[in-house]
C-alpha cells in the first residue's frame, strides 16, 4: 500500500537556525498537510495545501513557516528561526479528496537545542 | 468553528472486556468524523470515518463508531478488548471541504491481562 514518507526521522538543530522538514506524499494525492504534536499533547493542525496555494493554516502556522511542494512530489515545511518551544513531533499528510481521510507519515522528531 | 473533546484522557480495561471511548463534536457544518490510532513512535493510522452515509460505522481491527447527531457523539467501541489495543486514540472532526481537521486531545487505552 502507499506511503506517505518523512525525512529525516529526527532532526537536532541549534536554536535560530533554518529547518526544512521533508515530506513525499502518496502520489496521486491532492491534499497535502502539516500537523506538530508537543510531547504528550493532542496533534494540532498547521497548514493545507490544495491547488499549489495555502488553503487553510492555523495561528501556530505564522510568518516562521512555509511550505512548498518544489517539484510534484516533494512537500515540504520551513521553520525560517527555529525557537525551544518549536520541538515537537511534525507529520505530515495526504489524501486524495475532500471526503477521503488522510494518510499520515511516521513524522520528523525535531528538537530545538 | 469545529471542536472536539474526548472525555478520558486514559481508559483502562481488562483483556476481553468492553472497550468505549467518547468523542463529542461541535461543528456549525455538517461534519465528517474519524479515528485514528496512535501506537508509540508511529504516525496515526485511520481506524474508522463518518463521513454522511451509515450512522454506525465499522473499521478496522473490529472497531465501531456510532454518529449521534442529537448527541452531537461519535463514540468508538469494540466488544472484546485485546492487549494490542493499548495505544492512544484520537477523535477528529473535519468540514467537507476537509481543508482543515480538529483532533481530540487524546485518550490512552490500557488492557490488563
Amino acid at each position: 500500500e502507499p506511503e506517505v514518507t518523512q525525512t529525516p526521522s529526527h532532526q537536532v538543530t541549534q536554536m535560530g537556525q533554518e529547518v526544512i522538514l521533508r515530506c513525499v506524499p502518496i502520489s496521486n494525492h491532492l491534499y497535502f498537510y502539516w500537523y506538530r504534536q508537543i510531547l504528550g499533547q493532542k496533534v494540532e493542525f498547521l497548514v493545507s495545501f490544495y491547488n499549489n496555494e495555502i488553503s487553510e493554516k492555523s495561528e501556530i502556522f505564522d510568518d516562521q513557516f512555509s511550505v512548498e511542494r518544489p517539484d510534484g512530489s516533494n512537500f515540504t515545511l520551513k521553520i525560517r528561526s527555529t525557537k525551544l518551544e518549536d520541538s515537537a513531533m511534525y507529520f505530515c499528510a495526504s489524501k486524495l479528496q475532500g471526503d477521503q481521510p488522510q494518510h499520515f507519515g511516521d513524522g520528523t522528531r525535531l528538537s530545538i537545542l | 468553528a469545529q471542536s472536539v473533546t474526548q472525555l478520558g484522557s486514559h481508559v483502562s480495561v481488562s483483556e476481553g472486556a468492553l472497550v468505549l471511548l467518547r468523542c463529542n463534536y461541535s461543528s456549525s457544518v455538517p461534519p465528517y468524523l474519524f479515528w485514528y490510532v496512535q501506537y508509540p513512535n508511529q504516525g496515526l493510522q485511520l481506524l474508522l470515518k463518518y463521513t454522511s452515509a451509515a450512522t454506525l460505522v465499522k473499521g478496522i481491527n473490529g472497531f465501531e463508531a456510532e454518529f449521534k447527531k442529537s448527541e452531537t457523539s461519535f463514540h468508538l467501541t469494540k466488544p472484546s478488548a485485546h492487549m494490542s489495543d493499548a495505544a492512544e486514540y484520537f477523535c477528529a472532526v473535519s468540514d467537507q471541504r476537509g481543508f482543515k481537521t480538529i483532533f481530540g486531545a487524546g485518550t490512552r487505552l490500557f488492557v490488563k491481562a
